[in-house]
């Protein structure tokens, strides 16, 4: 069985630019969650999908977006990059029947903006 | 406000020794408490979590309600052990987990 799949495994963005990032679930997997990973801060909680709907989302300016596919493929977008957009992001995948699920993490992809 | 606390950023023992890594969490409901575990170029995976009460490579973890608290222990520490590991919680009805910073344990030969 195929593990989360996180697309690109690296980034290099400028001040201003924005940024999508793809986020692929195990088979079978119809939630995807999107956590942004600092060295300082630990994992910050952006956004959560089920079956296409946003369950949930973090406190995160309006500048961080994401969608889920019927395929429960998912993107998160970053718009109008700041310096401090620079991270890690996760995206985890579960069946999302349950909120005490495990969750199964992607390799993330790391964001750089210069 | 929902807040898990790892106060230890680093954590060193020696092979053999006992390890306590601390998670405290506010939260006004009940909460399933979780640890997670990045091993060196690994991803981030599931060790535990409270609702299992189920004991992995060793490490075990007790909710006390009454301090708020989720301490992962082993007995004996092995340099495999050495990793990266975060307290997690979920709140009910929010798909929403929350981690702590995370306690870097490094055991030593």
């Amino acid at each position: 069985k195929a593990g989360v799949t996180q697309t690109p495994r690296y980034l290099i963005k400028t001040r201003g630019q924005q940024v999508t990032l793809s986020c692929s679930p195990i088979s079978g997997h119809r939630s995807v969650s999107w956590y942004q990973q600092t060295p300082g801060q630990g994992l910050q909680f952006l956004f959560e999908y089920f079956s296409e709907t946003q369950r949930n989302k973090g406190n995160f300016p309006g500048r961080f977006s994401g969608r889920q596919f019927s395929n429960s493929r998912s993107e998160m977008n970053v718009s109008t990059l700041e310096l401090g957009d620079s991270a890690l992001y996760l995206c985890a995948s579960s069946l999302g029947l349950s909120d005490r699920e495990k969750l199964f993490f992607g390799s993330g992809t790391q964001l750089s903006v210069l | 406000a929902q807040r898990v606390t790892q106060p230890e950023k680093l954590l060193s023992v020696f092979k053999g020794a006992p390890v306590e890594l601390k998670c405290n969490y506010s939260y006004s409901g009940s909460p399933e408490l979780f640890w997670y575990v990045q091993y060196s170029r690994q991803r981030l995976q599931l060790l535990l979590r409270h609702i299992s009460r189920e004991s992995i490579k060793g490490f075990t973890a007790d909710l006390n309600k009454g301090e708020t608290s989720f301490h992962l222990k082993k007995p004996f520490a092995q340099e495999e052990d050495s990793a990266m590991y975060y307290c997690a919680l979920s709140s009910s009805g929010t798909y929403k987990y929350i981690f702590g910073t995370g306690t870097r344990l490094k055991v030593l030969a």
